[in-house]
């Protein structure tokens, strides 16, 4: 059975950082996409970052590009979210999700993990 | 403001067919496949159809997708309680080099 869990969710200042973190088991990891979706409280759905089977191939929103890193370690079957220079409007529920294919464009999400909550607020 | 546009409600009552629209351009629904999620209250997104009008196994053929242009349509046929969630489409952007969603279809069974 697939599935992803996510941790590392939690309360940090405007500036602060946060590390999420997300285990996968079920699949081959190492062969499929991975993905960051947020949904702001009350909102719908935001695509965040993704990341190819690799890791060879990153992809960011632009909301976050150049303060948020995706990466993946294939040996341990986990990703991450690293997020720097946090501001109120990144606070949301963060899903992690497994892609149906290799590469992460033109696809859709197969699996999707139950969130973990992320709030920015001093 | 979403890239997609979805109508933020639509309701039927038991048995009844709805359809909830989605509407984009020739970056995005125009050029790519359209994918649907559907979100129970207090869970995570669950895909629902895949490829505009592909039911992953497990989905019951209650639900249909159909794209045209540059919108799509997700339809729901005999209309039951447990169908009351949020629902959302989405589409890889070839401008925006990612994944855009709408803005979500609240359906309501009355």
């Amino acid at each position: 059975e697939v599935q992803v869990l996510e941790s590392g969710g939690g309360l940090v200042q405007p500036g602060g950082s946060l590390r999420l973190s997300c285990a996968a088991s079920g699949f081959t990891y190492s062969t499929y996409a991975m993905s960051w979706v947020r949904q702001a409280p009350g909102k719908g759905l935001e695509w965040v970052s993704a990341i190819s089977g690799s890791g060879s191939s990153t992809y960011y929103a632009d909301a976050v590009r150049g303060r948020f890193t995706i990466s993946r370690d294939n040996s341990k079957n986990t990703l991450s979210l690293q997020m720097n220079s946090l501001r109120a409007e990144d606070t949301a529920v963060y899903y992690c999700a497994k892609d149906e294919d290799y590469d992460f464009w033109n696809g859709y999400w197969d699996h999707w993990g139950q969130g973990t909550q992320v709030t920015v607020s001093s | 403001q979403s890239v997609l546009t979805q109508p933020p409600s639509a309701s039927g009552t038991p048995g009844q067919r709805v359809t909830v629209s989605c509407s984009g351009s020739n970056s995005n629904i125009g050029s790519n496949p359209v994918n649907w999620y559907q979100q129970l209250p207090g869970t995570a997104p669950k895909l629902l159809i895949y490829t505009n009008d592909q039911r992953p196994s497990g989905v019951p053929d209650r639900f249909s997708g159909s794209k045209s242009g540059t919108s799509a349509s997700l339809a729901i046929s005999g209309l039951q309680s447990e169908d009351e969630a949020d629902y959302y489409c989405a589409a890889w952007d070839d401008s925006l080099n990612g994944r855009v969603f709408g803005g979500g279809t609240q359906l309501t069974v009355l």
